[in-house]
């Protein structure tokens, strides 16, 4: 079991209220990353950090925002939550190169009202 | 931009058959393939993965054909069981990112 973690698992919430979508990894990796996700759907990359203060957009656009200050806290931020956010969020995070194993943690779903 | 599809959106079998989920790839310089498996409400788990210079690869009850020639990847699970019922991903790593397939939905019934 990977040591990965995501708070809150569900969240529902009204248009536009700001959230914070927590993930903590305690296996000291460098990289971690952002996938939006909808149900029985592809993972779309938003968000990833090579280490702390590296943050880079990945290929979804995303009005998401994300903060690396510490290598074990990777949390993504959404201002003004929308209807159109409504989705499942994965956070994961990797040893090193790109062919070392992703390790997921369990999701947050969000539904916006 | 570079892709990695799956043929398949669903692949229903029976208990204790065979199960045989593809995927497609369409860069011939990739040379690192990596299949997930999506329990419901859960992160992608990995499975197994599979260098270029190998044609196949064994796990437990799982194993990768790749085909290079025709860029062309499987993932077999033998004896299928219940448990196995979940979304397999297929991804690459590409421009330093990992890119994941659509999905295939695998059943399992009794």
């Amino acid at each position: 079991e990977a040591d990965i973690y995501q708070t809150p698992r569900y969240l529902v919430i009204g248009t536009g209220k700001k959230i914070t979508l927590e993930c903590s990894q305690t296996m000291g990796h460098d990289k971690m990353y952002w996938y939006q996700q909808d149900p029985g759907m592809e993972l779309h990359l938003i968000h990833y950090s090579y280490g702390v203060n590296s943050t880079e957009k990945g290929d979804l656009s995303s009005e998401s925002t994300v903060s690396r200050i510490r290598t074990e806290h990777f949390p993504l931020t959404l201002e003004s939550a929308r209807p159109s956010h409504t989705s499942q969020y994965l956070c994961a995070s990797s040893a090193g190169t790109i062919r070392d194993e992703q390790y997921f943690g369990p999701g947050t779903r969000l539904t916006v009202t | 931009g570079e892709s990695v599809g799956l043929h398949l959106p669903t692949l229903s079998v029976q208990e204790g058959d065979n199960s045989i989920i593809n995927c497609a790839y369409s860069n011939s310089a990739s040379d690192y393939f990596i299949w997930y498996k999506q329990e419901s409400g859960k992160g992608p788990q990995f499975i197994i993965d599979i260098r270029s210079n190998m044609d196949k690869r064994q796990g437990q009850r799982v194993t990768v054909l790749l085909n290079k020639t025709v860029k062309h990847l499987s993932l077999q699970i033998a004896a299928t069981q219940p448990g196995d019922s979940a979304v397999y991903f297929c991804a690459e790593p590409w421009g330093g990112k990992l890119i994941f397939g659509t999905g295939t939905r695998l059943q399992v019934f009794p």
